[in-house]
């Protein structure tokens, strides 16, 4: 079945640096989802993007819809305490309407 | 506003008990959702239901069934807990089926002994 694969699994990072993620497919994706889970909650969603080449920014995130439809990028800038948590991509399995979840990345901010 | 609410919130089982883990949705919400947690593999979809008075299976439905109750509530029941269930249990509801954004509840954290 379809997989979605992200990288990296987890990261260390500084406060205040700049964070890089992504979400690969190996089929075609019409929507990609980017959610967040704090620890002991359910995921929120970030950002939603529809359309290949799309870029799209909420506050310090940036995520970008790749152009071969087969992958998805987040990126964190200025990281902060609160950006703890792990970040999933989601997307539409191929024909239908069910939603697939990515492995996570994992994201730890040292202060 | 609540969104989605589950309860319980721990669980733990002897294997081979029965439970229902309850789901209910404040927004209206036409679809609804059940997924498992465990680590390393994301969010897999349990079951779900597109409407009221509907329900489907997705990716890991054995060992599980659903009820749509009400358009408001959807319960998922395990009548033999297996070790393997051990899991975080999440419901998630969304206005339609296939809309992008689905709002989650806090989870269920069972452990099956």
């Amino acid at each position: 079945g379809q997989q979605l694969n992200q990288s990296p699994q987890s990261m260390f990072i500084q406060e205040g640096e700049d964070v890089s993620m992504n979400c690969t497919s190996s089929s075609i994706f019409n929507t990609w989802l980017w959610y967040k889970q704090d620890p002991g909650e359910g995921p929120v969603l970030l950002i939603a993007l529809y359309k290949a080449g799309e870029l799209t920014s909420n506050g310090r995130l940036t995520a970008q819809f790749g152009i071969t439809r087969k992958d998805s990028f987040l990126n964190i800038s200025a990281s902060i305490p609160s950006d703890v948590g792990i970040y999933f991509c989601a997307g539409p399995t191929s024909g239908t309407y069910k939603y697939i979840f990515g492995t996570g990345t994992r994201l730890k901010v040292l202060a | 506003n609540a969104g989605v609410t589950q309860t319980p919130k721990f669980q733990v089982l002897k294997t081979g008990q029965s439970m229902t883990l309850q789901c209910a949705q404040d927004m209206n919400h036409n679809s609804m959702y059940w997924y498992r947690q465990d680590p390393g593999m994301g969010l897999r979809l349990i079951y779900y239901s597109a409407s009221e008075g509907t329900t489907d299976k997705g990716e890991v439905p054995n060992g599980y069934n659903v009820s749509r109750l009400n358009k408001r509530e959807f319960s998922l029941r395990l009548e033999s807990a297996a070790p393997s269930q051990t899991s975080v249990y999440f419901c998630a509801s969304s206005e339609w089926f296939g809309a992008g954004e689905a709002f989650f509840g806090q989870g269920t954290r069972l452990t099956v002994v």
